[in-house]
């Protein structure tokens, strides 16, 4: 079945840019997210990218695609102190126009130090 | 954008209660509405996916006369907790579907059994 992994944590100084890593498994995947989630809080939608692309920028935030080694980064210049929460990466294929189910990985705890 | 709305936020109950958790699109028609679990600390766990008008389909592990699900309409999906323990503690989260609006994530519901 379809695996999506990430590294657990990740801690940076304020000011500083952060990369998150994600791997996944699912050569068919269609659509690949960037998902931020706050302490008790939903999901919300940060970014995402189609999988004929190598790279989608978006002020701070910049994603890249490996799609040969299925690797996917999200890269977020100047890091500040808001930016401390879960970052869950997740693919997706599209099937005839119908949903998906999406597939998260273990999510990365982003620590942003003063 | 589109917006999920899911209710209540929070939630606690007596063991051997029933606990229903609603889940509406705002401004938009749902094609499909997914439902998460969620452990702390941990990744989000698919329970089940509904499509307006039809049977949910649950996941393997996930016991569908204790998680009931209702999918009447494309704006509301409704998730009930049937004679809740408090192994059935946990932060519920939904999302809902459509071509073209993508993934939209309700902010959850922390469901406390006592």
């Amino acid at each position: 079945g379809e695996d999506v992994e990430q590294s657990l944590f990740l801690s940076v100084r304020e000011g500083d840019s952060s990369v998150i890593n994600c791997t996944y498994t699912d050569s068919s995947s269609t659509y690949l997210y960037w998902y931020k989630q706050e302490p008790g809080a939903g999901l919300q939608l940060l970014t995402y990218i189609f999988s004929n692309m190598d790279m989608k920028q978006d002020q701070r935030l910049t994603v890249l695609l490996n799609k040969k080694d299925k690797h996917l980064s999200l890269r977020i210049a100047d890091t500040q102190t808001g930016d401390s929460a879960i970052y869950f990466c997740a693919e997706s294929a599209l099937s005839s126009g119908s949903a998906r189910q999406l597939t998260f990985g273990s999510g990365t705890q982003l620590t942003v130090l003063p | 954008g589109a917006v999920v709305s899911q209710h209540p936020s929070r939630v606690i109950c007596k063991s051997g209660t029933s606990v229903k958790i609603e889940c509406r699109s705002l401004d938009f028609q749902a094609t499909t509405m997914f439902w998460y679990r969620q452990f702390p600390k941990k990744s989000l766990m698919l329970m089940a996916t509904s499509n307006e008008g039809s049977k949910a389909t649950y996941e393997q592990g996930v016991e569908k006369d204790k998680f009931l699900i209702n999918h009447a309409s494309l704006t509301l999906s409704t998730l009930t907790v049937t004679s809740a323990h408090p192994e059935d503690s946990s932060f519920y989260i939904c999302s809902a579907w459509r071509l073209f609006y993508g993934y939209t994530f309700g902010s959850g519901t922390r469901l406390t059994v006592v």
